[in-house]
């Protein structure tokens, strides 16, 4: 197993088009969590998926986000009708156990330039 | 609400020297504790984690201690290397918030030779 991969390493886009993320989890966990870090601040929570089911939706995530996990595997972010306020490093991590004891792994992210 | 505060770097050092980062925490709940590490163009990697008071996280030289009667978990390490030049995040989780994790905003740190 490599790890949390995530897909693409780099977008750049024009404001207003659509883009999509991909997560590939390692293939065990069932819990899936999405953030944001914006230059020089710490990651703060998106969303989060124990297997197919989402569970929680955080405030940030306005109604241009959405997230998807089918079949509990991979899970895509698509950000509809980009802004330039949407620039920043998005990163999904994995977790094996509810209680995420066993700590989190985090893949390399996908960073977004929208211009 | 839960929230994560780390002093501000960057932190400069010298090879050899101590190594302290400070982290507080608010947390509705009782938290699990960790430190994050993002070395140069890497992404984020689990550190070290205390699960609860007065335990003491511990890998690669780093310790850090769980302090409830001060809320704080405070990184630290009795000699740096240049390797451990890197922006280092303080987290906690509470349970009953569902897993996710909450960040301090990141402390960067450059250990010179």
């Amino acid at each position: 197993d490599t790890g949390v991969s995530q897909n693409p390493r780099h977008k750049i886009t024009k404001r207003g088009q659509n883009v999509t993320f991909r997560c590939d989890p390692i293939s065990e966990h069932n819990r899936l969590y999405w953030y944001r870090q914006t230059l020089g601040q710490g990651p703060e929570f998106l969303t989060y998926f124990q297997n197919e089911a989402q569970l929680e939706k955080s405030r940030l995530l306005s109604d241009r986000f959405s997230a998807e996990r089918p079949k509990g595997s991979f899970s895509t972010l698509e950000i509809q009708r980009t802004e330039q306020g949407d620039s920043a490093m998005y990163l999904c991590a994995s977790s094996l156990d509810w209680t995420g004891d066993y700590g989190y792994t985090f893949g390399s992210g996908t960073r977004l330039t929208v211009v | 609400g839960n929230s994560v505060t780390q002093m501000e770097g960057p932190v400069t050092l010298s090879e050899e020297a101590f190594l302290t980062i400070n982290c507080t925490y608010t947390a509705t709940g009782y938290p699990s504790l960790f430190w994050y590490v993002q070395y140069p163009g890497e992404g984020l990697q689990l550190l070290l984690k205390a699960t609860k008071a007065d335990d003491k996280g511990s890998n690669k030289g780093f310790e850090a201690t769980y302090r409830k009667e001060t809320t704080s978990f405070h990184l630290e390490k009795g000699s740096v290397q240049v390797s451990d030049s890197a922006v280092y995040f303080c987290a906690l989780r509470v349970q009953a918030a569902g897993n996710k994790l909450t960040f301090g905003g990141g402390t960067r740190v450059l250990v010179k030779p």
